[in-house]
């Protein structure tokens, strides 16, 4: 069985200050990973994935994560946080035939001016 | 091009009547998936199709709860005899196959409020 746990339900970080998101992950076998985004009130886009290629992924926006297999770990990082980076974060795991996704709690993002 | 869109985006009904959701995919994904997002189980997997067949409907919670896909495209989820635990957004997300590498790409939902 897999599974996805996000370490923090919230984070409230300063505009222009660092951003990290913990995920850590645990399955039988090789993961694909992601990271998905959700704004208030529109659908989930996906920031990045990891699917056994390089270890550092870089995403849209500014976003890239760091898949560690010896921590079972995927967390979620940007340099410099901007307003418009306010939402809910999902790290999502795969490994199953059919691509059944299976979602962490998600992590609420709050940026202060 | 056209991404997934679901219909309706609301929906409100009495416990008890049935309710049909409907997701149409992006052209040419021959995998679609049905998940819910309720605020006490977060996102949960329901079903998937590769293109008319479900291999995966264990995410279903009861046998009030069925879907079907016709054509390889448009999929209907359809919930009999609500129940106000039913209250959710019914999120259907597809993609080009169903193999794990691939990224599922999201509608915005129907949000379904049972009174």
């Amino acid at each position: 069985a897999q599974s996805v746990t996000q370490l923090d339900s919230h984070v409230s970080v300063s505009e222009g200050t660092p951003v990290l998101l913990r995920c850590n992950y645990s399955s039988s076998y090789s993961p694909s990973l992601f990271w998905y985004v959700q704004h208030p009130n529109k659908g989930l886009q996906l920031l990045l994935k990891y699917t056994s290629a390089a270890t550092l992924v870089k995403g849209i926006n500014g976003f890239e994560a760091e898949f560690k297999k010896s921590e079972t770990s995927f967390h979620l990082t940007k340099p410099s946080a901007h307003m418009s980076d306010a939402a809910e974060y999902f790290c999502v795991v795969s490994l199953n035939a059919g691509n059944k996704l299976t979602f962490g709690g998600g992590t609420r993002v709050l940026v202060k001016p | 091009g056209a991404g997934v869109s679901q219909s309706p985006s609301n929906k409100v009904t009495e416990k008890g009547k049935d309710v049909e959701l409907r997701c149409d995919p992006i052209s040419g994904h021959t995998a679609l998936y049905w998940y819910r997002q309720s605020l006490g189980q977060g996102l949960e997997f329901l079903i998937y199709f590769q293109g008319n067949s479900a291999p995966d409907k264990s995410g279903l919670p009861s046998d009030r709860f069925s879907a079907e896909r016709t054509g390889g495209s448009v999929s209907t989820l359809t919930i009999q005899r609500t129940q106000q635990e039913d209250s959710a957004v019914y999120l259907c997300a597809s993609s080009l196959e169903q193999y794990f590498y691939n990224e599922q790409f999201f509608g915005p939902g129907t949000r379904l409020t049972v009174l």
